[in-house]
C-alpha cells in the first residue's frame, strides 16, 4: 500500500463547476499538507499549505484536512480552463524534510 | 515566473558527456533540494542540503554529484548518464529552523535528454 493515494484521473469538468480533489494517507505521523499545481513542462507551484485539521481558504481554493480519517481535499470553486493542470498532494512529518507526494490528479476544465 | 531559477531549461547530452545543472534562489532559504520527475509521475527526492551541508542522499547513483557552493546556489553535476536518466530535474528550496516545517518552493526544472 502506498503511503499516499490519489486518483490519477483525468477529471473532466465544465467551466464554472466546483472541483473536488482528494488524497488519503496511511502514515499518522504526517503533520504538514500541501497542494501543488503543475502545468505541462513547468515545475510544481505551491497552492495551499496547512499544518492542522480544518479548512483553509485562499480565493477560489479551499484546502481541507481531516487527520482522524487521514483524508485531505482541495476544492476549486468556479473552475476555469486555466485551472487545467495536474494537482499533486504532498505531506511530511515534523522535523523531516522529505515530501511524500500523491501520484497527481490531472484536471481538465472545458470552456 | 518562479523564485527558484534553474538553468538550462533544456539539455541534451551523450552518455560520455559531463554537464552541470544550476539552481539559484534569493528567498533566504537554507534548505535546497534536487528532485527527478519522469513523465506522468510525481517528483522523486534525490538530495537535500541544509545549511550548505548534504543531509539526505536517497541512494542516488554516483553519476549524479550534487554541490552547494553557498546558501543561494545548488548544482548537480552529471557524468556518464544512462538513457533512463532522461527526465525533468527539479530544484526546490525552503526555510529551515525551529517551529513548523516550511513548504518547499520549486523551480521550473531542467528537461534532460540522454542520447
Amino acid at each position: 500500500q502506498k503511503e499516499v493515494e490519489q486518483d490519477p484521473g483525468p477529471l473532466s469538468v465544465p467551466e464554472g463547476a466546483i472541483v473536488s480533489l482528494n488524497c488519503t494517507y496511511s502514515n499518522s505521523a504526517f503533520q504538514y499538507f500541501m497542494w501543488y499545481r503543475q502545468y505541462s513542462r513547468k515545475g510544481p507551484e505551491l497552492l495551499m499549505y496547512t499544518y492542522s485539521s480544518g479548512n483553509k481558504e485562499d480565493g477560489r481554493f479551499t484546502a481541507q484536512v481531516d487527520k482522524s480519517s487521514k483524508y485531505i481535499s482541495l476544492f476549486i470553486r468556479d473552475s476555469q480552463p486555466s485551472d487545467s493542470a495536474t494537482y499533486l498532494c504532498a505531506m511530511m512529518n515534523t522535523g523531516f524534510q522529505k515530501l511524500v507526494f500523491g501520484t497527481g490528479t490531472r484536471l481538465l476544465v472545458s470552456p | 515566473d518562479t523564485e527558484v531559477t534553474q538553468t538550462p531549461k533544456h539539455l541534451v547530452m551523450g552518455m560520455t558527456n559531463k554537464k552541470s545543472l544550476k539552481c539559484e534562489q534569493h528567498m533566504g532559504h537554507r534548505a535546497m533540494y534536487w528532485y527527478k520527475q519522469k513523465a506522468k509521475k510525481p517528483p522523486e527526492l534525490m538530495f537535500v542540503y541544509s545549511y550548505e551541508k548534504l543531509s539526505i542522499n536517497e541512494s542516488v547513483p554516483s553519476r549524479f554529484s550534487p554541490e552547494c557552493p553557498n546558501s543561494s546556489l545548488l548544482n548537480l553535476h552529471l557524468h556518464a548518464l544512462q538513457p533512463e536518466d532522461s527526465a525533468l530535474y527539479l530544484c526546490a528550496s525552503s526555510q529551515v529552523g525551529t517551529g513548523p516545517n516550511q513548504p518547499q518552493h520549486f523551480g521550473d526544472g531542467t528537461r534532460l535528454s540522454i542520447l
